[in-house]
């Protein structure tokens, strides 16, 4: 166990609609990253949010926002989601940006039908 | 764009048999390389962090060099056993950013 949570852990939606992820860090990590898993790709990295502020950004979709919160809590909003978005979405932690080691949550699965 | 290549992309290997994968990364620029072992239904979970040229670390049968000069990291795991089947990930930490890039992984099954 990471100390990394995740809810929920499956989520099937349709196209068109609004989810939010959500992901609780590690006690003392102020870091937190998403990454999706989609089908024959690799982890790639969406955003990174450190200590409530926005730190960087990946491939991240303009349907897509996130934020941290002052509890250090992330919210990953996935808004008119098509089929594509279909994956696994996983939130990690760090205790900040240097190269510590991140830890990653369960995941979450979203299918989009 | 960075990129992170991992070879092979999958390896079959007996029980006992000992194994190594390379993560290859552009040497310009390195910051640190990361590496994740993921078993299937389960989070990727850290390895290694490795930020300086000819480091070597190790944890128990597994280990890893890793080279900044050519940009190119092994990882070996000593008489494999099946408890060690999964996928073997390395990532390229952004820099000052802290993302990380991944490669697609090595996937090893070991055969009792």
């Amino acid at each position: 166990d990471s100390g990394v949570t995740q809810t929920p852990k499956h989520l099937i939606t349709a196209t068109g609609q609004r989810v939010t992820l959500r992901c609780s860090p590690r006690s003392g990590d102020l870091s937190v990253y998403w990454y999706q898993q989609s089908l024959d790709q690799g982890l790639q990295f969406l955003i990174q949010y450190y200590n409530g502020e926005e730190r960087a950004k990946g491939n991240i979709l303009e349907r897509f926002s996130a934020q941290q919160f002052p509890d250090l809590h992330s919210e990953l909003n996935l808004s008119s989601l098509e089929l594509g978005d279909s994956a696994l979405y996983f939130c990690a932690s760090s205790a900040g940006s240097d190269p510590y080691e991140q830890y990653f949550g369960p995941g979450t699965r979203l299918t989009v039908t | 764009i960075l990129n992170v290549e991992q070879s092979p992309q999958s390896l079959h290997v007996q029980e006992g048999d000992s194994t190594n994968f390379t993560c290859s990364f552009p040497s310009s620029n390195f910051y640190a390389l990361h590496w994740y072992r993921w078993e299937t239904a389960k989070s990727p979970e850290a390895l290694f962090v490795m930020t300086l040229n000819g480091d070597e670390k190790k944890k128990g049968r597994i280990s890893a060099t890793l080279n900044t000069k050519e940009g190119y990291s092994y990882l070996y795991i000593k008489g494999s056993q099946p408890e060690d089947s999964a996928t073997y990930l390395c990532a390229l930490h952004g820099g000052s950013q802290g993302n990380l890039i991944f490669g697609k992984g090595t996937k090893l099954s070991v055969k009792p």
